[in-house]
Formats: C-alpha cells, sequence, structure tokens
C-alpha cells in the first residue's frame, strides 16, 4: 500500500524558513522512474504545482519561485523535504506531496504523473 | 509555461445526467494530461491519465478524450458522489501546471 503523509508547521512568522516533509511508504526514491511533487493550493484557490524531484536528483520548480525554494531528499528516511527560507504571507494554504511516476516516454523523454497523494498540511503565514 | 484553461468554470447537472468538462492548452501536449476530482477539505485523487486512461478503482462512468491541444471529461450516469472540482493537469513539460477547476455541483 502506497502512503504519503506531510508534516510541518501550522503557524510561520513572515520571513521565517518554512520547512515541510513528505514521508512515504510503498516505494522508494531509490527505484527508477520515481519521484515526488509538492502541490500547494491557496485558500479558495486551484491547484498550484510548486516542486519535484526525482529518483536521480534532478530537480524542478515552478516558475514563479524557482527562487524561492528547495526540494530535497533523503532516501534512507523516505522522505522528501520542502523549504521556503523567507515565508510570506501568500505561502499559506494547504500543502499536499504526491508520489509521481513515470507514465510514459517517447524517444526523448519521460512523462511522469501524479498518482497517489497524501492528505495535505496547512500552513498559515502571519505574524 | 504550459497554460490550461477549462470550461466551464462551474457546472450544474442532476444526477443522472452526462456532463463534460473542457481543458485546453496552449501549446500541444500530446495525450500527457491528467484529470483530477477533488472534494472539499480533501487530497486531489487521480481520475484520468495520458488523457483516457482511467485511474485504478475510477468507475467506468468517468472517461477522457483529446490529444494535442483540447480535451474533455466526460462523466456519464452522474452520481451524487461525482460532487467535487475536477482538474486537468499537463505533464508533457517537467513544469506541471493546472487548469483553474470546474466546479460541479449536482
Amino acid at each position: 500500500q502506497i502512503t504519503l503523509r506531510e508534516s510541518g508547521p501550522a503557524l510561520v512568522r513572515p520571513t521565517q524558513t518554512l520547512t515541510l516533509t513528505c514521508s512515504f511508504s510503498g516505494f522508494s526514491l531509490t527505484q527508477t522512474g520515481m519521484s515526488v511533487s509538492w502541490v500547494r493550493q491557496s485558500p479558495g484557490r486551484a491547484l498550484e504545482w510548486i516542486a519535484r524531484i526525482t529518483w536521480n536528483d534532478d530537480k524542478y520548480y515552478t516558475t514563479s519561485l524557482k527562487t524561492r525554494l528547495l526540494i530535497s531528499k533523503d532516501t534512507s528516511k523516505n522522505q522528501v523535504t520542502l523549504t521556503v527560507p523567507s515565508a510570506d504571507p501568500a505561502d499559506t494554504g494547504t500543502y499536499f506531496c504526491a508520489r509521481t511516476r513515470v507514465g510514459g516516454a517517447t524517444r526523448e523523454s519521460y512523462y511522469y504523473y501524479m498518482d497517489v497523494w497524501g492528505k495535505g498540511t496547512t500552513v498559515t503565514v502571519s505574524s | 509555461d504550459i497554460q490550461m484553461t477549462q470550461s466551464p468554470s462551474t457546472l450544474s447537472a442532476s444526477v443522472g445526467d452526462r456532463v463534460t468538462i473542457t481543458c485546453r492548452a496552449s501549446q500541444s501536449i500530446s495525450s500527457w494530461l491528467a484529470w483530477y476530482q477533488q472534494k472539499p477539505g480533501k487530497a486531489p485523487t487521480l481520475v484520468i491519465s495520458k488523457a483516457s486512461s482511467l485511474g485504478a478503482g475510477v468507475p467506468s462512468r468517468f472517461s477522457g478524450g483529446g490529444s494535442g491541444t483540447q480535451f474533455t471529461l466526460t462523466i456519464s450516469g452522474l452520481q451524487p458522489d461525482d460532487c467535487a472540482t475536477y482538474y486537468c493537469q499537463q505533464y508533457y513539460s517537467p513544469l506541471y501546471t493546472f487548469g483553474q477547476g470546474t466546479r460541479l455541483e449536482i
């Protein structure tokens, strides 16, 4: 059974570092073709993909937040961490992590989709 | 980045109806499109991958179609449990993007 669970602080002050952890089981980030994504949802808004890390340590960030996010993995602990070094009230929302696996390939590339999601963790950035 | 546009934003229907949600990509994404269902206060769940492949455990009344820039999610024989917001998402580019969502009211 594949499970993911997000954890982190419920409240963070502006300019503080926000660190979120995704703990997972049922798969390994050492498996070829495996990755983990983070998706954010601001209150009342749409889903927003923000970051992904792959089995071979490739990292991808959404363009608008590329300079503000850091994603890393600890394969020994089956964890992925998302760090926002200087949190802003606009970072308030629910953060989901999702297993992201290869769903197909062409000669040029592999294509990954998010198939199993955690329940999410809600963060408020406020003074 | 690839822009994804869904229509309509809100859809009202009745039990038993057949409804279709449309998703348009700003450039061709081949068939690398997923659909997710999200109920209030819950995490999204996968409905469709690769434009038309049903996710595990998803009822057969859901179907997906399209390729290139135009895609559809169709629900035939609407059930009360289908009340949710539906999102399309492209994974052609490694910088994933979602549509703005379609809220389905029953």
